[in-house]
């Protein structure tokens, strides 16, 4: 069955950075694109950018452009999200998502379990 | 960006109720919308893509309609397993982007 399972909760101070990880199985890797996005508490989710398995090209929102950066590693069928120069309003739930295409349609069907990113001083 | 509103952004019902919730696109994405489910401290799920095709595994009492900038997410008879916060969303063009949510209470 389909898992992306993620890393643990992260607390950092203001300004430091924090890398987020997404395991996949259940499915083959390279078939399809990962999306990254999180959700602040009391808010609905916000879109954080793509990331294509097999190029590893990527396209990133354009509000967090230079802090944020996606990876992945095809060995080990995990992609990565880093965000840098954190700031207390990036405390939030981060999600791993992966893009299924039916057709032209192109959706999130699986969703990580969450990771817990808190930011304080 | 294309905003999506949705409405209400909470409502009341008792278990048997019908139940529909609406989410407007700020201009046209065809039928690239989703509807998602989540419940406190979990992932949101899948329910229905492409405005009006349902997930695997989802039951058939959720339906999807819709076009253009107007669609609507139905629950034919709620049930416990329901009450919820649901999201819709546009996947037609990045920035991915999604409404405010709908939180679904019992009366």
């Amino acid at each position: 069955q389909v898992q992306l399972v993620q890393s643990g909760a992260e607390v950092k101070k203001p300004g430091a950075s924090v890398k987020v990880s997404c395991k996949a199985s259940g499915y083959t890797f390279t078939n399809y694109h990962i999306h990254w996005l999180r959700q602040a508490p009391g808010q609905g989710p916000e879109w954080l950018g793509i990331i294509n398995p097999i190029s590893g090209g990527t396209t990133y929102a354009q509000r967090l452009q230079g802090r944020v950066t996606m990876t992945r590693d095809t060995s080990t069928t995990t992609v990565y999200m880093e965000l840098s120069s954190l700031r207390s309003e990036d405390t939030a739930v981060y999600y791993c998502a992966r893009r299924y295409c039916d057709g032209g349609s192109c959706y999130s069907d699986f969703w990580g379990q969450g990771t817990l990113v808190s930011v304080s001083s | 960006d294309i905003q999506m509103t949705q409405s209400p952004s909470s409502l009341s019902a008792s278990v048997g109720d019908r139940v529909t919730i609406t989410c407007r696109a700020s201009q046209g994405i065809s039928n690239y919308l989703a509807w998602f489910q989540q419940k406190p401290g979990k992932a949101p799920k899948s329910l229905i893509y492409a405005a009006s095709n349902l997930q695997s595994g989802v039951p058939s009492k959720f339906s999807g309609s819709g076009s253009g900038t107007d669609f609507t997410l139905t629950i034919s008879s709620l049930q416990p397993e329901d009450f919820a916060t649901y999201y819709c969303q546009q996947y037609r063009s990045y920035p991915v982007t999604f409404g405010g949510g709908t939180k679904v209470e019992i009366k």
